[in-house]
């Protein structure tokens, strides 16, 4: 059983379309936090969100973190070829433990 | 300046044999993690370290052993491979086990023939 289900799988679009994905459980989680994966690399940390209804943005991204602390997304404005990359979101129930969601694979072309 | 590096970076090696990947943080972080990325890219915890000590170890096969001879490193030791070990393992720290974000290595592409 996935904890954290994200949505869509796959996207594909092109250079200046924006976009949102999603990132879901029936879990609560104390924080989430989203990373982005380029190939042969590790995934890079993005951004935390800890307060329920949380709004973060990085340039042209936008994190949210849902009220009751079990869902996230993740919406990219005016999406650029530089933000192609797999996009993992991941929750911490356990202190000790950070668990992944599934992935969403983004390819922005031009 | 590499913070999480591991070695090496890709491992083909016939099943049976026993392999080890390396790993080491130089970013002064207490607790240190392996995970498994599959095909689907999914991303599973194997093990996790704090401070030398063994804090999770998530239902992996006895063939997976972790060894930490201090907090700066964390080695991964696997016997008897399977062609079911062929993956991306990587290595990671973190400050604490709090918020904090984890800093990942780039990842040892492992498989198995």
């Amino acid at each position: 059983t996935q904890l954290l289900e994200q949505s869509p799988q796959f996207l594909s679009i092109q250079e200046g379309e924006n976009l949102t994905v999603y990132c879901n459980s029936s879990s609560v989680f104390s924080s989430l936090q989203w990373y982005r994966q380029e190939p042969g690399e590790g995934p890079v940390l993005l951004v935390t969100v800890v307060t329920g209804g949380e709004v973060k943005k990085l340039k042209r991204l936008t994190f949210q973190f849902g009220d009751a602390r079990k869902d996230s997304s993740l919406h990219i404005t005016a999406a650029q070829p530089g933000d192609t990359g797999l996009y993992l979101c991941a929750g911490r129930r356990d202190p000790s433990k950070l668990t992944f969601g599934t992935g969403t694979r983004l390819q922005v072309t031009l | 300046d590499t913070a999480v590096s591991q070695t090496p970076k890709y491992l083909v090696t016939q099943m049976g044999n026993d392999k080890s990947i390396k790993c080491e943080q130089n970013l002064g972080h207490d607790t240190m993690y392996w995970y498994k990325q599959d095909s689907k890219k999914f991303l599973k915890i194997m093990f996790s370290y704090n401070n030398k000590e063994l804090i999770i170890n998530e239902t992996v096969p006895n063939r997976f052993s972790p060894k930490s001879p201090d907090k700066a490193h964390l080695n991964l030791h696997i016997n008897s491979l399977e062609l079911g070990d062929s993956a991306v393992y990587f290595c990671a720290s973190s400050p604490t086990r709090g918020t904090y974000g984890y800093t990942f290595g780039s990842g040892t592409r492992l498989t198995v023939v």
